[in-house]
Parts: C-alpha cells; sequence; structure tokens
C-alpha cells in the first residue's frame, strides 16, 4: 500500500521567516509527486516533481525530490500571512490514476 | 470557464438518509476522483473515473456509489448515510494530455461539499 508521510504536522512562524514542509514517501513504482496548497476551501496545485534534483521554483516557493531517499521538501521564504494553509504531498504511482496523499502541514505565519 | 463544479455546498443528513453529491467539469477532462477529507486529515480516493462509462473504487468506497454517464457529470451517491460519512467531499478532475505523460496532469478541485450526519 502506498504511504506519504509529511511533517511537521503544523507550523507556527512570523512573518519573514523562512520554512521547509517535508514528505516522505513509500510507493511502488513512483511516477510524480505533487505539493498542493489549501486554504479555506479547494486544493490549488503547486509543483509537481518527476526527476531527482531538480528543483522547481514558483516565486518565494521552491521544491525538491530526492528519489533515492524517497523525500521532498517545500520551501518557502520570505514568510508572509497570505502563505498560511495546509500544505498537502501526494505521490503518483505508474498505475497513473490514483494520488496517495500525506495528512497535511497546516502552517500559520503570524504578523 | 467554471471548472468543477460541486453542489450542494453543504448538507445535515440524519442517520439512514441517502443523498447524491453533484459533480461537474466542463474542461472536457477524462479523469474524474472524488475524495472525502476529515478534519486534521489529508484526502481519501473514495471512487474515481477515467471516463464516461467507466468507475473504480479507490481507497474507501464503502458506503457509496458513483456514475458516469457522460463525460462532464460524476455524481456520488451515499446510501444510508452513517456519522462515519461526516466529512468534506471534494470532487476533483484533470486531462489526458496527449502531448505528453498523460498521468502527469494535475488534479484541478471542486470546492468541496461540507456533509454532516447526525
Amino acid at each position: 500500500e502506498d504511504k506519504v508521510v509529511q511533517s511537521p504536522l503544523s507550523l507556527v512562524v512570523h512573518e519573514g521567516d523562512t520554512v521547509t514542509l517535508n514528505c516522505s514517501y513509500e510507493v511502488t513504482n513512483f511516477r510524480s509527486l505533487l505539493w498542493y496548497k489549501q486554504e479555506k476551501k479547494a486544493p490549488t496545485f503547486l509543483f509537481m516533481l518527476t526527476s531527482s534534483g531538480i528543483e522547481k521554483k514558483s516565486g518565494r516557493l521552491s521544491s525538491i525530490l530526492d528519489k533515492k531517499e524517497l523525500f521532498s521538501i517545500l520551501n518557502i521564504t520570505a514568510t508572509q500571512t497570505g502563505d498560511s494553509a495546509v500544505y498537502l504531498c501526494a505521490v503518483r504511482n505508474n498505475a497513473g490514476n490514483m494520488l496517495t496523499f500525506g495528512g497535511g502541514t497546516r502552517l500559520m505565519v503570524k504578523p | 470557464n467554471a471548472g468543477v463544479t460541486q453542489t450542494p455546498k453543504f448538507r445535515i443528513l440524519k442517520i439512514g438518509q441517502s443523498m447524491t453529491l453533484q459533480c461537474a467539469q466542463d474542461m472536457n477532462h477524462n479523469y474524474m476522483y472524488w475524495y472525502r477529507q476529515d478534519p486534521g486529515m489529508g484526502l481519501k480516493l473514495i471512487y474515481y473515473s477515467v471516463g464516461a462509462g467507466i468507475t473504480d473504487k479507490g481507497e474507501v468506497p464503502n458506503g457509496y456509489n458513483v456514475s458516469r454517464s457522460t463525460t462532464e457529470d460524476f455524481p456520488l451517491r451515499l446510501e444510508l448515510a452513517a456519522p462515519s460519512q461526516t466529512s468534506v467531499y471534494f470532487c476533483a478532475s484533470r486531462s489526458r494530455d496527449r502531448g505528453r505523460d498523460p498521468y502527469n496532469s494535475p488534479l484541478h478541485f471542486g470546492n468541496g461539499t461540507r456533509l454532516t450526519v447526525t
């Protein structure tokens, strides 16, 4: 059974801090790993990673995958209150049709 | 282009009642999914569909049924609602991009249906 574990469960920081969110996984025949941000409603897509060592970057957010050690990190620099959300990590195996989600990391950024 | 639309937004059911959660997408996506999200937890897959007329079970299908008669619609049916089905339900869809890896398109989510069974 595929498994995704995220840490920490929750995190409280102040504006301007840098945070690192972790995602480790066990999946048969890995295909891709995805990060989503969930505020009050639907998750919104952030990144999809398929290759080790290649950083994906979007503004202050970046993510990297290590397929040997079976984990990914999501970095947020110069955090803002608008970054407060639950961040979800999910993996897709070679069967392709299903995503297995982790439990999420709840980030709160205080002014 | 509305994306993925779910109705209703909220619903309270009594134990043993039944209802259908509606999901429609206007992006011509082949793949559609139903997830549930319990408080403080990640998303669990209930059912999914790879195209009209084809459905398959996910991780937690018990107590639910689905149908996919058209590409656009993927309703989720709850029969004999139980308190354990109190959750937020998300419908999602994704494309099959023939130009790239067909399994690596991201999910587009609806805004969810919050269901309480008492």
